[in-house]
């Protein structure tokens, strides 16, 4: 185990619900990030949060939106999601001034 | 941007043979590459990594080599075992706050007992 735990590990939406996945860490790691990991693609990343604020977004579409109220917790808040957004979200954070990420073992989504 | 790619996609090895990953990135600014293990319903596990200051980095069964010049990198799995089967990735990254990986495609090693 490598300390990042995400919840829930698996989740069926449908297309007009409203669901959240949360990250958490206590390792005293400063930068947290989403990864999307579909079949037959390379992992993707998403959002980035270093110091609790967002400095990448990967041009994901407004219907995922993520949270980071704190440097120990992540949240990707989804809504309106279509059936090819069906895959697993990995969380993954990195420790400062380092360059090293350790993932969580991710929520496997599946939207109907 | 940076774009890694990896090859094989997949790799059926024997039982205590060898078994090679390799990698090809397109930034030369790149400086970190780490490799990360992937079992069946977990997440990537970092197994080794090297940095653009060092040419081969060993532990145990385990190693990469880095070929600055070329942009290509490689991890090399000796005495394969059973549960060294899984998917493996490679990545590339420039070294800075906010850290972001750019992941090759993966490789699936199955090794037959």
């Amino acid at each position: 185990e490598t300390g990042v735990t995400q919840t829930p590990r698996h989740l069926v939406m449908g297309m007009t619900n409203k669901k959240s996945l949360k990250c958490e860490q206590h390792l005293g790691h400063n930068a947290m990030y989403w990864y999307k990991q579909s079949a037959k693609k390379p992992l993707e990343l998403m959002f980035v949060y270093s110091l609790e604020e967002r400095v990448e977004n990967n041009s994901v579409p407004s219907r995922f939106s993520p949270e980071c109220p704190n440097s120990s917790h992540l949240f990707l808040h989804l809504h309106t999601l279509q059936p090819e957004d069906s895959a697993l979200y990995l969380c993954a954070s990195s420790a400062p001034n380092t360059d090293t990420q350790y993932f969580g073992p991710g929520t496997r989504l599946t939207v109907l | 941007g940076e774009n890694v790619e990896q090859h094989p996609s997949t790799l059926s090895v024997q039982e205590g043979d060898s078994a090679v990953i390799k990698c090809t990135y397109s930034d030369s600014a790149s400086n970190y590459f780490p490799w990360y293990k992937q079992e069946l319903g977990k997440g990537p596990q970092l197994i080794i990594d090297i940095r653009s200051n060092v040419g081969e980095k060993k532990d145990q069964r385990i190693a990469v080599t880095l070929n600055k010049t070329a942009k290509h990198f490689s991890l090399h799995i000796t005495e394969t075992q059973p549960e060294d089967s899984a998917v493996y990735f490679c990545a590339a990254s420039i070294q800075k706050a906010g850290n972001m990986l750019t992941f090759g495609g993966g490789t699936r090693l199955m090794v037959k007992p």
